[in-house]
């Protein structure tokens, strides 16, 4: 059973469009969950942390539901630039400080 | 704005032999990681190191793997006997709060013929 489950798309939605991704964890020990984004051959970058009151950080909010274990994405106002493959991280309590990523869901932002 | 280095940016290496990729974490970070992404799949995480110790490990960082941190600034994931499926891209990272926000390096990429 994987860790981290998403969706892989790709998404591919037009300029000014509204996206949202989803990510599931199968370990409801769970602790600290994160949004990345990775451009092609480039390193993730992170995008926010993802808290359990959610979180906005201008276009992006991020919401938790632990109760179904599960992260989401939405992205308001899709620009090109924001075209990127978006992955998921989750960190377990009972594993300490390591990290299991997704194999991300990949977003292009058309003109 | 601080920045986590790496080098080289590309390592090409015969089978059998041994590699050391070199990472400068951000200065006042006190978590440091590695982590191996092949061509094409998904970020795994081999391992990461506090107080000069390693504190979690993975199943792939097995004996063939070791880090150091060998001064102030350098932290270093040494391959013994590398395998043609040791190709991939390598990120270290590290973080500084103990709300685990990571910052990542640009990674090297490792090619083994």
């Amino acid at each position: 059973r994987k860790e981290v489950e998403q969706d892989p798309g790709p998404f591919n939605v037009p300029e000014g469009a509204t996206v949202a991704f989803n990510c599931t964890y199968s370990n409801s020990a769970s602790q600290s969950f994160f949004w990345y984004r990775q451009d092609c051959r480039k390193e993730p970058k992170l995008l926010m942390s993802v808290y359990s009151s959610g979180n906005e950080d201008g276009r992006f909010t991020a919401q938790l539901n632990r109760a179904s274990q599960y992260i989401s994405l939405l992205i308001r106002d899709s620009k090109l630039s924001d075209s990127a493959t978006y992955l998921c991280v989750v960190n377990n309590l009972d594993t300490g400080n390591q990290f299991y990523f997704g194999t991300g869901t990949s977003l292009t932002v058309i003109p | 704005e601080p920045e986590v280095t790496q080098t080289p940016s590309h390592q090409v290496t015969q089978m059998g032999q041994e590699v050391i990729l070199r990472c400068v974490p951000i200065s006042n970070h006190l978590y440091f990681y590695w982590y191996r992404q092949i061509l094409g799949q998904k970020v795994e995480f081999l391992v990461s190191f506090y107080n000069n110790e390693i504190s979690e490990k993975s199943e792939i960082f097995d004996d063939q793997f070791s880090v150091e941190r060998p001064d102030g600034s350098n932290f270093t994931l040494k391959i013994r006997s590398t395998k043609l499926e040791d190709s991939a891209m390598y990120f270290c990272a590290s973080d500084g709060t103990p709300n685990y926000e990571q910052y990542f390096g640009p990674g090297t990429r490792l090619t083994v013929t």
